[in-house]
C-alpha cells in the first residue's frame, strides 16, 4: 500500500498569515496514464471532507484561490496564502492512483 | 446535486447492516461511487468502490472490509448501498458515500454513523 505522510499535523497559524502542508507519498504517484492522482481535501469541524485540489494542483468549483496545490512525483505541497477564520479544519492529502486508495494523517489547522 | 444517505445505528459484533445513499440531480449509473469511513477521532479511511454502468458497475474494496462488505446498486431508486456482514468492533465509523470524478473524491453525502458494540 502507499502510505501518505503529511507534516505538521498541527499548524497554528495568524490570521492572514500563510500556511503550507507537506504530503509525501512512499512511491511515486505517477499512474500509468501520465496522470498524478494527488488530492487535497478540507474537514472543518463536525462536517464532511470537502474537495479543494485535484491532480496536484487544479482548484474543484467554489475554491478560493487562496488555496493553491504543487508538487511532483512523491512530495506535494498544499498552500494557503492568506488563512481566514473559515479555514480552521484538518487537511488531508490524498492519492488515487493506486489501489488501495489513502490518505494522509491529516493535519490541523488552527487560528493563534 | 447532493447525495443523501440513510441507514446506521447500533449493531453487535457479528452482525450485519446496511447503508444506503440516494443521489438526486444526477444520475448515479454514470459515476463511480466509493465508500469512505472515519472512526471516531480518526482520519479517513477507503473502503471500497463500484464503479459506472460502463464499467459494470465492477467493485474494489480495501483488505479490512473485502468478503464481509459488499457494494450494490438499485437503479430504480438511483441509490448506492453498501452491505456489511460480520461487523467487529473496529468498524465502528462514520460512513461517507463519494461521488468520484477523474479518480478525486468531488462529491460527500453527509455520512452515517455505524457503532459496533455489544
Amino acid at each position: 500500500d502507499i502510505v501518505m505522510t503529511q507534516t505538521p499535523l498541527s499548524s497554528p497559524v495568524t490570521l492572514g498569515q500563510p500556511a503550507s502542508i507537506s504530503c509525501r507519498s512512499s512511491q511515486s504517484l505517477v499512474h500509468s496514464d501520465g496522470n498524478t492522482y494527488l488530492s487535497w481535501l478540507q474537514q472543518r469541524p463536525g462536517q464532511p471532507p470537502r474537495l479543494l485540489i485535484y491532480k496536484i494542483s487544479n482548484r474543484f468549483s467554489g475554491v478560493p484561490d487562496r488555496f493553491s496545490g504543487s508538487g511532483a512525483g512523491t512530495d506535494f505541497t498544499l498552500k494557503i496564502s492568506g488563512v481566514e477564520a473559515e479555514d480552521v479544519g484538518v487537511y488531508y492529502c490524498m492519492q488515487a492512483t493506486q489501489f488501495p486508495l489513502t490518505f494522509g494523517q491529516g493535519t490541523q489547522v488552527e487560528i493563534k | 446535486v447532493q447525495l443523501v444517505q440513510s441507514g446506521g445505528g447500533l449493531v453487535q459484533p457479528g452482525g450485519s447492516l446496511r447503508l444506503s445513499c440516494a443521489a438526486s440531480g444526477f444520475s448515479l449509473s454514470d459515476h463511480f461511487m466509493d465508500w469512505a469511513r472515519q472512526a471516531p477521532g480518526k482520519g479517513l479511511e477507503w473502503v471500497g468502490r463500484s464503479r459506472n454502468k460502463a464499467n459494470s458497475y465492477s467493485t474494489e474494496y480495501a483488505a479490512s472490509v473485502k468478503g464481509r462488505f459488499s457494494i450494490s446498486r438499485d437503479e430504480s431508486k438511483n441509490s448506492l448501498d453498501l452491505q456489511m456482514n460480520s461487523l467487529k468492533t473496529e468498524d465502528t465509523a462514520v460512513y461517507y458515500c463519494v461521488r468520484v470524478y477523474g479518480r478525486a473524491f468531488e462529491i460527500w453525502g453527509q455520512g452515517t454513523m455505524v457503532t459496533v458494540s455489544s
